[in-house]
C-alpha cells in the first residue's frame, strides 16, 4: 500500500537560514509524489510535484525537493527561509485508483520561521 | 485557467442540524472531484470522489453525503450533523490518472455547536 511519513511534526528556523522538512514514502510502484503548503485558515496550494521526469524537482517560492529512490524519500528544501514561509507543509504520494488519482497526504509539518 | 469556488467559508450550525457544502469548478470540462476534511491538528482524510455526473465513490463510512448534480459542481450534505463532523473541509478537482495534480478550493469551516 502506498503511505507517506513526514518525520518531523514541527520545524523551527531562523530567517535567512535554509529549510528542510523530510518526507519518506511507500509504494509498490513508482511514484507522483506532491508538496502542498496551507497557511492558517486557508486552502492548499501546490508547491511543486514529481512524476518520473527530473528527479530535482523545483517549485514556487523557492523551493525545491529531491526524488531519491535509494532512500525512498522526497525532501523539501530551501536555501534561505522568510518569514512568509510560515504554515503547515504536507508531503502527498497519489494513488492510482480506477480511473482517478487519490492523494495520501502525510500528517503534515508545521514551519516556524524566527525573526 | 482553472478556477475553484467554495462556499460558505465558515459555518456554526447545531447538532442534529442539517449540512450544505457547495464546490463548483470553472475553466475545465469532466474534472474529478474530491472533498477533503482536516480535523484540528491532522492530516487530511479523503471522504468523497467523483468522476463524473451521479458517480460518487465514498472512502469512509460517515454521517455525510455527496453529489454531483452538473459537471462541475460537488455538494457534500448531510441531514442530521454530529459534533464530530466539525472540520475544515476542502473540495478539490483533478484531471485524473495516477500523476494527475489536485488543486484545492479555499476550504468550509464548519463548527457544530
Amino acid at each position: 500500500a502506498q503511505s507517506v511519513t513526514q518525520l518531523d511534526s514541527h520545524v523551527s528556523v531562523s530567517e535567512g537560514t535554509p529549510v528542510l522538512l523530510r518526507c519518506n514514502y511507500s509504494s509498490s510502484y513508482s511514484p507522483s509524489l506532491f508538496w502542498y503548503v496551507q497557511h492558517p485558515n486557508k486552502g492548499l496550494q501546490l508547491l511543486l510535484k514529481y512524476t518520473s521526469a527530473a528527479t530535482l524537482v523545483k517549485g514556487i517560492n523557492g523551493f525545491e525537493a529531491e526524488f531519491k529512490k535509494s532512500e525512498t524519500s522526497f525532501h523539501l528544501t530551501k536555501p534561505s527561509a522568510h518569514m512568509s514561509d510560515a504554515a503547515e507543509y504536507f508531503c502527498v504520494v497519489s494513488v492510482l485508483s480506477g480511473n482517478t488519482g487519490k492523494l495520501i497526504f502525510g500528517q503534515g509539518t508545521t514551519l516556524q520561521v524566527k525573526p | 485557467s482553472q478556477t475553484i469556488h467554495q462556499w460558505p467559508a465558515t459555518l456554526v450550525q447545531p447538532v442534529g442540524s442539517p449540512l450544505s457544502l457547495e464546490c463548483t469548478v470553472e475553466g475545465t470540462s469532466n474534472p474529478n472531484l474530491y472533498w477533503y476534511r482536516q480535523a484540528a491538528g491532522r492530516g487530511l482524510q479523503l471522504l468523497f470522489y467523483s468522476v463524473g455526473i451521479g458517480q460518487i465513490s465514498s472512502e469512509v463510512p460517515q454521517n455525510l453525503s455527496a453529489s454531483r448534480p452538473q459537471d462541475r459542481q460537488f455538494i457534500l450534505s448531510s441531514k442530521k450533523l454530529l459534533l464530530s463532523d466539525s472540520g475544515f473541509y476542502l473540495c478539490a478537482w483533478g484531471t485524473g490518472g495516477s500523476g494527475n495534480t489536485i488543486y484545492f478550493g479555499e476550504g468550509s469551516w464548519l463548527t457544530v455547536v
